[in-house]
């Protein structure tokens, strides 16, 4: 089937602890993007990528980093700087012909 | 960040009846986008009107974008109760074609 996959789907994080969150996409789509969704609102751009091996930062990027280094993979890594990582994460995609972006089902972090 | 405002914030009608949510933005757009999620899961596209048209329809779907009042609204006609989700517009601003910004979102409510 094709699609955009992350995992996991629940993920607990202890405060100080760097944590990576996967998305995975067999659409051959060349743009991918990660969002963070707080609980009653919208989405907010953290970083995106519209080729391998680049990336830039969205609106929220402070205490997040990224990784293109494959056309299928664009992990995200939660460090430590970043101040209230808890929230619903999710990974997009895109076609670089298009404007549609396809979205993944989402990790929710939960710091404890 | 030049995030779009819906209204109303919730919505609840009954089964049958139509549902109107409304977007506003405050720059110049190249494309408008409605998507839909269901409760804790990713977004899923519903449609995209480009800022040269003035309607279009998707089955059950009607959205309309007035450039001059920077704002477009989504109608649902005949709504049914798996139509219950949170709908979020989203814009692709003149210059940004790759990025998108969300708007925080109208939860529908669809009772039997």
């Amino acid at each position: 089937d094709g699609g955009i996959t992350q995992s996991p789907k629940y993920l607990f994080r202890k405060e100080g602890q760097n944590v990576t969150l996967s998305c995975e996409q067999n659409l051959n789509h060349d743009a991918m993007y990660w969002y963070r969704q707080d609980p009653g609102q919208g989405l907010r751009l953290i970083y995106y990528s519209q080729i391998v091996n680049d990336f830039q930062k969205g609106d929220i990027a402070e205490g997040y980093s990224v990784s293109r280094e494959k056309k299928e993979s664009f992990p995200l890594t939660v460090t430590s700087a970043q101040k209230n990582p808890t929230a619903f994460y999710l990974c997009a995609s895109r076609l670089s012909s298009t404007d549609t972006q396809y979205f993944g089902p989402g990790t929710r972090l939960t710091v404890l | 960040s030049q995030q779009g405002e819906e209204d109303p914030q919730a919505l609840s009608i009954q089964e049958g009846e139509n549902a109107t949510m409304n977007c506003s933005y405050k720059t110049s757009i190249n494309n408008l986008q409605w998507y839909r999620q269901n409760s804790g899961r990713g977004l899923v596209h519903l449609i995209l009107i480009r800022s040269n048209e003035r309607e279009k329809h998707s089955g059950r779907l009607r959205v309309t974008l007035d450039t001059s009042k920077k704002s477009s609204s989504l109608l649902i006609t005949a709504s049914r109760a798996a139509d219950t989700a949170s709908y979020f517009c989203a814009t692709a601003f003149t210059g940004t074609a790759s990025k998108l910004t969300f708007g925080t979102g109208t939860r529908l409510q669809v009772t039997l």
